[in-house]
């Protein structure tokens, strides 16, 4: 198994522009997750999807930030307008709930630069 | 979801046994202990978990206080490549809940 594919591995973009990070689960896992980790906030948990549903958007910081996954196999973190604030890496996680505990398996994370 | 406590960093010398330390006083008879690391750039990765029982798998052990308000993460012959922090994440099990971290332990492995 690949493990979770995330891409671009690292994005440099100016102020304003629009950023979309792509992530493509584990096959077979039920639920994803977008997680921002930076210095000053450590790992937060932005957004997660149970079956392609959106359950928990409540770490999203603004309307500037969106994320859908149209199918089991690919999933988008969107920024639109981009501000330098938002530089972190992003990561995302798949996992299979089945009902029982399970861990996450993470992907390698997007370094976002915004100049 | 319960909040834990770790110390914020610690050393160990390399071939010893690394013992984290992990305080949840206030975990819930269904949540779980998970613990994860994150080696320097790279995402997290799952370690081990428990609920009650101490666990053993071929990359740690985990051992739970009878009362549950503690455990300790213990690699039993630490490398080099074990510097990383280390997350204890307490969640209950079976939800559809997700994984909260806190700040983890940075743990260093000295030659």
């Amino acid at each position: 198994d690949a493990g979770v594919i995330q891409s671009p591995r690292h994005e440099v973009t100016e102020m304003g522009q629009e950023v979309t990070l792509r992530c493509k689960p584990i096959s077979g896992h039920n639920s994803l997750f977008w997680y921002r980790q930076t210095m000053m906030r450590g790992l937060e948990l932005l957004i997660y999807f149970n079956n392609n549903v959106p359950i928990d958007d409540s770490g999203m910081p603004e309307d500037r930030f969106s994320a859908k996954m149209p199918n089991a196999s690919f999933s988008t973190l969107k920024i639109q307008p981009s501000e330098p604030r938002d530089s972190a890496v992003y990561f995302c996680a798949s996992s299979h709930q089945t009902g029982n505990v399970n861990g996450y398996t993470f992907g390698s994370g997007t370094r976002l630069t915004v100049v | 979801d319960a909040k834990t406590t770790q110390p914020t960093s610690m050393d160990c010398a390399e071939g010893r046994a690394a013992n984290l330390p992990c305080n949840h006083s206030t975990i819930s008879g269904n949540e779980y202990v998970y613990w994860y690391r994150q080696i320097h750039s790279q995402g997290p990765q799952y370690i081990i978990h428990g609920l009650k029982n101490n666990e053993t798998n071929e990359m740690a052990s985990l051992i739970i206080t009878e009362d549950r308000k503690s455990s300790t993460l213990i690699l039993p012959h630490a490398t080099l490549r074990d510097t990383a922090v280390y997350y204890c994440i307490v969640r209950v099990g079976g939800s559809q809940g997700n994984l909260i971290f806190g700040k983890g332990t940075k743990l260093s492995v000295k030659p």
